[in-house]
Order: C-alpha cells, then sequence, then structure tokens
C-alpha cells in the first residue's frame, strides 16, 4: 500500500515562530488532506489539497503531486497550535476511500 | 453547522457488553467510514459504506458490525467488546462515493475504554 512519511517527528517552537511540516507519500494519491488533532483528540480539518495551494489565515500549504510531497506552513504560531499534525493521503488504487495517514508531527508551542 | 455527530464522546464498558456508538451527518453525504486510532498504529479504516445499504470491510473488520439504513447515520456496533478494542474512534462521511475523490469530514471522536 501507499506509504505516507511525515518530518519532523517533533517540533518545539517559541510562540510567534515560522515553520514547516513535510509529507512525503510513496505513491499518486487522489486525496490529502491536513489535519490539526488537538489535545482532546479531536481531528480538525485544515486543508483538502490534492495539488496547489492554499491559505487559511495563519496555515497555508502546498501540495507538488507530481513530486509527490506537500508542505504546510504555520506562520506566527500560537499556543494553541500546539497538538498533532496529520498529513492523509488517498490512493488512486482503492476503491473504498480510505485516508492512508502519516505517523504526525507533534508540535509544541511555548509561550 | 455541516458537522459529523458522534454518541457516546466517553465510553468505560466491561469485556461482553453490546455496545453501540452511533454517528450521523448532516450534509446528505453517501459515503461514511469508521476508524481507530490506536498509539504506534495510527489511524486504521474498520468499515465503510459507498451508501444505503451498501457496506463493506475496511483494515480491521474483526469484532465490529456496522450498518446502513438511512443515509444520515452509520452505527459502529461492538456485539462482544473486549480490551483490545479501547481505543479512540472517528466517524467520517465524504459527498458522492464515485468519481473523483472528495474532501472527508471527520467526527469528534468517541474514546472507549474496555475493562
Amino acid at each position: 500500500g501507499i506509504q505516507v512519511e511525515q518530518s519532523p517527528p517533533d517540533l518545539i517552537l517559541q510562540e510567534g515562530a515560522n515553520s514547516t511540516l513535510r509529507c512525503n507519500f510513496s505513491d499518486s494519491v487522489n486525496n490529502l488532506q491536513w489535519f490539526h488533532q488537538n489535545p482532546w483528540g479531536q481531528l480538525i480539518n485544515l486543508f483538502y489539497i490534492p495539488s496547489g495551494t492554499k491559505q487559511n489565515g495563519r496555515l497555508s500549504a502546498t501540495t507538488v503531486a507530481t513530486e509527490r510531497y506537500s508542505l504546510l506552513y504555520i506562520s506566527s504560531s500560537q499556543t494553541t497550535d500546539s497538538g498533532v499534525y496529520f498529513c492523509a493521503v488517498g490512493s488512486m488504487d482503492t476503491g473504498r476511500r480510505a485516508l492512508t495517514f502519516g505517523s504526525g508531527t507533534r508540535l509544541q508551542v511555548q509561550p | 453547522e455541516a458537522q459529523v455527530t458522534q454518541n457516546p464522546r466517553y465510553l468505560i464498558t466491561v469485556t461482553g457488553k453490546k455496545l453501540t456508538v452511533t454517528c450521523s451527518q448532516n450534509m446528505n453525504h453517501e459515503y461514511m467510514s469508521w476508524y481507530r486510532q490506536d498509539p504506534g498504529l495510527g489511524l486504521r479504516q474498520i468499515y465503510y459504506s459507498m451508501n444505503v445499504e451498501v457496506t463493506d470491510k475496511g483494515d480491521v473488520p474483526e469484532g465490529y458490525k456496522v450498518s446502513r439504513k438511512e443515509k444520515r447515520n452509520f452505527p459502529l456496533i461492538l456485539e462482544s467488546p473486549s480490551p483490545n478494542q479501547t481505543s479512540l474512534y472517528f466517524c467520517a462521511s465524504s459527498p458522492r462515493a464515485g468519481g473523483p475523490s472528495y474532501e472527508q469530514y471527520f467526527g469528534p471522536g468517541t474514546r472507549l475504554t474496555v475493562t
């Protein structure tokens, strides 16, 4: 099956700093989503971005499908950004639409 | 507000006592799915449904049942829960099962503990 690798696994930032999270995937995809899992366990949809670039406030994402990677940018980080960020992809080979999740980047923003 | 809801959000139960976790979406989505999240194993698909009365197994279906009698609801049934089903469960939905892929929307999660 498709492999999804996220880096870095852990990241500690001071409030106000910027960061870039990376997601590499091993095959063509028809879906790519970024999620933030907050300390209460909820998965928050950040972006649906199988290709191209999107921005939402301090967050933006870029997916280069031909090179099989996606980047999530967080600018001017806040303590509420803490949590785990997941990249999830949907393979073109399966009709069951299962998302394959990466192992996540655990972000801690310190005041 | 467009959303996926799950109930209960937290549940502690004992081995063998049947339980149902409900999932409902108000977006008229055809596709619905259940995942479980475990430390070190990530999120894995349990069952999915392409439409009413159409369900199929995901990666880890053993010990679970589902039904899809109505478009909006997709309950997850544990007939005889065991401690290895202790996990964080997520329901997800997506518009239209066929054609190109669409964004999936996740519920808030149900934290289940089986003692």
